[in-house]
């Protein structure tokens, strides 16, 4: 296992464009995470999926996101009718399922830069 | 919402110099976990502490959780040009499935 795979790398295009990013975690790891960081900030939470089922989404998030994790292996983030204001570094991690402090320890993908002209 | 605030939010510092970030928030954490970002690159795990009042030690790195568990800090001793990043402190919530939230980062530069 190479770690967490996240595709493409790059994205660029047009306002108004539809956009998905696909996320390939760790296999062992039934935990997946969808982060949006900007230049020079933390990563700020998107969503978290417990192997199929979709857990929490940020209030941030507008109708325009959708995740999916449909067979509790990889993950797909779409974001439709795309704005300048969704460029970013789309970042996505795993963990395995364990419980106490200290137990949640993420592993992050390369992540997916978007940008929207 | 639990919020975690870095400082400073940017350090430029000549090789050999040492340096302090911190952490604050006004939430107590189960954890607090230190991340470590290159250019291009997802956050990378350093270190976890658990219990208020733990430090703990990698190499030339030392972090502090706070005794209430709100507060954490990273001091770095003889500061490398490899040691230029950005430092992400991330708490651990309790309970659930252990939300992780991400500080508001701090960029290092190490001058050579």
């Amino acid at each position: 296992d190479t770690g967490v795979s996240q595709d493409p790398r790059h994205k660029i295009t047009k306002r108004g464009q539809n956009v998905t990013f696909r996320c390939d975690p760790i296999s062992e790891h039934n935990r997946l995470y969808w982060y949006r960081q900007t230049l020079g900030q933390g990563p700020e939470f998107l969503t978290y999926f417990q192997n199929e089922a979709q857990l929490e989404k940020s209030r941030l998030l507008s109708d325009r996101f959708s995740a999916e994790r449909p067979k509790g292996s990889f993950s797909t983030l779409e974001i439709q009718r795309t704005e300048q204001g969704d460029s970013a570094m789309y970042l996505c991690a795993s963990s395995v399922d364990l419980t106490g402090p200290g137990a949640n320890v993420l592993t992050f993908g390369a992540g997916s830069r978007l940008t929207v002209l | 919402t639990q919020l975690l605030e870095q400082s400073p939010q940017f350090l430029s510092i000549q090789e050999g110099e040492n340096l302090t970030v911190y952490c604050n928030s006004s939430s107590v954490f189960s954890s607090l976990q230190w991340y470590r970002q290159e250019p291009g690159e997802g956050p990378v795990l350093l270190v976890t502490v658990v219990t208020g009042g733990e430090v703990k030690k990698l190499k030339r790195l030392t972090f502090q959780f706070g005794d209430a568990r709100k507060d954490s800090s990273l001091h770095i001793t003889a500061a490398q040009p490899g040691d230029t990043g950005l430092y992400l402190c991330a708490g651990e919530g309790s309970g659930g499935y252990q939300k992780v939230t991400f500080g508001t980062g701090t960029k290092l530069q190490v001058i050579p």
